[in-house]
């Protein structure tokens, strides 16, 4: 059964800094994996989908990375800002079941 | 396109009532999602749909839930009786097709609260 960890399940940094989120999962056999982002009381938002075939994705300040013989995916922010503070989940994709992480709250300081 | 629609946005019931919950999926989607997102548990799969048919329903909790896609822009999500932990954010995506190509679009939620 796939399972699918975000560590640290809450991280703050002051505005400026590069800054990674990770992931980890339990079973490599995914045809993709997908990042989220979900403001609060909002839907969730897609950012990246990394193909099972792909090493990383990226948009703008945005650079999600695959591993699949490791079970690891990360999200790296650059540069974060104010309006980066939402919460981060991973999704693993296999047979058209997405499995999500708990997520990482993120919180940017000014 | 307005992107996937889901209604109520809120919606508050006693336990024991009946509660309906809708999606309307983005035109030309082939798959349809529902999800329950909780604190403890996080967001989890309860079933989806293949053309309008049911694929795959081992989340649903219980047969309190059942769902139903009568055609291919409308889907409910209904619980039958209610119970004060069925409270959660309910959401509806759908992703143009399946096998993991296609990344899956959320709409915005009903918050589901039973008291």
């Amino acid at each position: 059964k796939q399972e699918v960890t975000q560590i640290p399940a809450a991280l703050s940094v002051p505005e400026g800094e590069n800054l990674v989120l990770n992931c980890s999962f339990t079973d490599s056999a995914i045809y993709n994996l997908q990042w989220f982002r979900q403001d609060p009381g909002k839907g969730l938002t897609s950012l990246l989908l990394i193909q099972s075939s792909q090493r990383e994705q990226t948009s703008g300040r945005l650079n999600a990375s695959l591993d699949k013989s490791s079970g690891r995916s990360t999200l790296y922010i650059a540069a974060s800002q104010p309006g980066d503070s939402a919460t981060y989940l991973c999704a693993a994709n296999r047979d058209d079941k997405i499995i999500f992480g708990k997520g990482t709250r993120l919180h940017i300081l000014p | 396109d307005a992107g996937v629609i889901q209604s109520p946005r809120h919606e508050v019931t006693e336990m024991g009532q009946e509660v309906t919950l809708r999606c309307k999926p983005i035109s030309g989607h082939d798959y349809l999602f529902w999800y329950r997102q909780t604190m403890m548990r996080g967001l989890e799969l309860l079933i989806y749909f293949n053309n309008n048919v049911p694929i795959d329903d081992s989340g649903m909790p219980e047969d309190r839930f059942s769902a139903k896609m009568p055609n291919a822009s409308f889907s409910t999500l209904k619980i039958q009786p209610s119970e004060p932990r069925d409270s959660a954010v309910y959401f509806c995506a759908s992703s143009l097709s399946g096998g993991g190509a296609n990344e899956q679009f959320f709409g915005p939620g009903t918050r589901l609260t039973v008291l």
